[in-house]
């Protein structure tokens, strides 16, 4: 089964501070995805990349940076954090031809005082 | 810009029952339907998938879809309290490697 873990999983931060949530995965998945699921809203895909140094805008996207630094890595800043940004955050992934099944990380919890 | 909206919000329902979840969405060229289960404190993770109209069932899962209608649901047989759990439904669009997902369903199954 694909494995993509996530860190930190739980980070508390304070209005204006910079975070950086990391991801990676270990299965030469093309794509990866960073989403925030708020109560009432499901999962709201914020960026995506097709692989190193792509860079795609997903639905949600003001406030936040995305790089893809290698294949397995991808990471997304909060450079002025927010308490809007107060969200569980969840990466995932998923290769070519694959039913565009996403596998999905742990999640970290983010909270902006 | 797809739009997927999912009924109903939450449910309950005691052990045994047979339980109907709902999807709709907007774009009719969409191609590939998910459901999603993701457990309290859990990370989302695929139940199973349809592409073509008609039923798939998977053990005491089936999903059914028609496109015509813009319509999927999610039929669970003999409901245990271990299906407890947001089930989140999903819609790929054609040409796009972005999943829309809907806000859910909470289900509760009542030992």
């Amino acid at each position: 089964e694909a494995a993509v873990t996530q860190s930190p999983r739980n980070k508390v931060t304070v209005t204006g501070g910079n975070v950086t949530l990391s991801c990676r995965q270990t299965n030469s998945h093309n794509y990866m995805y960073w989403y925030r699921q708020d109560t009432g809203h499901g999962l709201r895909l914020i960026h995506y990349s097709y692989g190193a140094g792509n860079l795609q805008i997903g639905d949600v996207p003001d406030g936040y940076k995305a790089t893809r630094t290698t294949q397995e890595d991808f990471f997304l800043l909060l450079e002025l954090a927010s308490p809007s940004q107060t969200s569980l955050y969840f990466c995932a992934s998923s290769d070519v031809g694959s039913s565009y099944e996403q596998y999905f990380g742990p999640g970290t919890r983010l909270t902006v005082l | 810009q797809q739009n997927v909206q999912q009924s109903p919000e939450s449910l309950i329902v005691p052990e045994g029952a047979r339980t109907s979840l709902n999807c709709t969405f907007s774009d009719s060229a969409s191609q590939y339907f998910w459901w999603y289960r993701q457990h309290s404190g859990k990370a989302p993770k695929a139940l199973m998938s349809i592409f073509s109209n008609g039923e798939k069932e998977e053990g005491r899962f089936t999903i059914h879809l028609n496109k015509a209608s813009l319509h999927f649901s999610l039929h669970i047989r003999d409901s245990q309290p271990s299906d407890s759990a947001l089930y989140l439904c999903a819609v790929a669009s054609s040409g796009s490697w972005q999943l829309i997902f809907g806000s859910g369903t909470q289900l509760t199954v009542m030992p």
